[in-house]
């Protein structure tokens, strides 16, 4: 019940797609989603968060879709850039302040 | 501010060697947290603190490890004694206050362990 389910595990787009990562979860007590970008050699940085009495949350080209009935969450990144390129966890948070963290999707980019 | 301060970057031992992992929080933050990254099992949380007090500490694999938070401006993680398998990146994160809207957690740029 804890656990965060993240798909895909690695990602390839050409500049400018859309690449979408999944994230399923169990515990309806979450209540905080957020999804982490981590470069190589660096610690994971926030890139975006949503709550679930909400179905989107847009921040420049990120963008978290929210279906709380299907307990399933997605990162979209429009106009995707070679900069771009980490691995993306997605997490979920209970009031107990412990995150839990998705397996990672590695993304790469092509110019 | 700095942000959060891990030492060392790097540290390489031998199996049966003690090891301590230094975090130093981003001033004013009430949580700490202590994570393990590996390949094969992605970012785990060993333990987190709270006001310098351990909330929660399942995730610590076994006694092997321990983690104190003397004030609120220091952590160690140790592991005593050492062996390979604990090989991983070590992260150190901190949070003013998860339970609010400013549940951000702040990593530090981590410790990679090498026991060989």
């Amino acid at each position: 019940q804890q656990q965060v389910k993240q798909s895909p595990q690695s990602l390839i787009v050409q500049k400018g797609g859309i690449p979408i990562i999944n994230c399923a979860y169990e515990n309806t007590a979450f209540d905080y989603f957020p999804w982490y970008q981590q470069f190589p050699g660096k610690g994971p940085a926030l890139l975006i968060a949503i709550r679930p009495d909400v179905s989107e949350k847009k921040e420049g080209r990120f963008t978290i879709s929210f279906n709380k009935s299907a307990k399933q969450f997605s990162l979209h990144i429009m106009d995707s850039q070679p900069g771009d390129s980490a691995t993306y966890f997605c997490a979920a948070m209970s009031n107990t302040g412990k995150l839990i963290f998705g397996q990672g999707t590695t993304l790469q980019v092509k110019p | 501010d700095a942000g959060v301060i891990q030492s060392p970057r790097h540290e390489v031992t031998e199996m049966g060697q003690e090891v301590t992992l230094r975090c130093k929080p981003i001033s004013g933050h009430d949580y700490l947290f202590w994570y393990r990254q590996t390949m094969m099992r992605g970012l785990e949380l060993l333990i987190y603190f709270n006001n310098n007090v351990p909330i929660d500490d399942s995730g610590m694999p076994e006694d092997r490890f321990s983690a104190k938070m003397p004030n609120a401006s220091f952590s160690t993680l140790k592991i005593q004694p050492s062996e390979p398998r604990d090989s991983a990146v070590y992260f150190c994160a901190s949070s003013p206050l998860p339970g609010s809207l400013a549940n951000e957690q702040f990593f530090g740029p981590g410790t990679r362990l090498t026991v060989l």
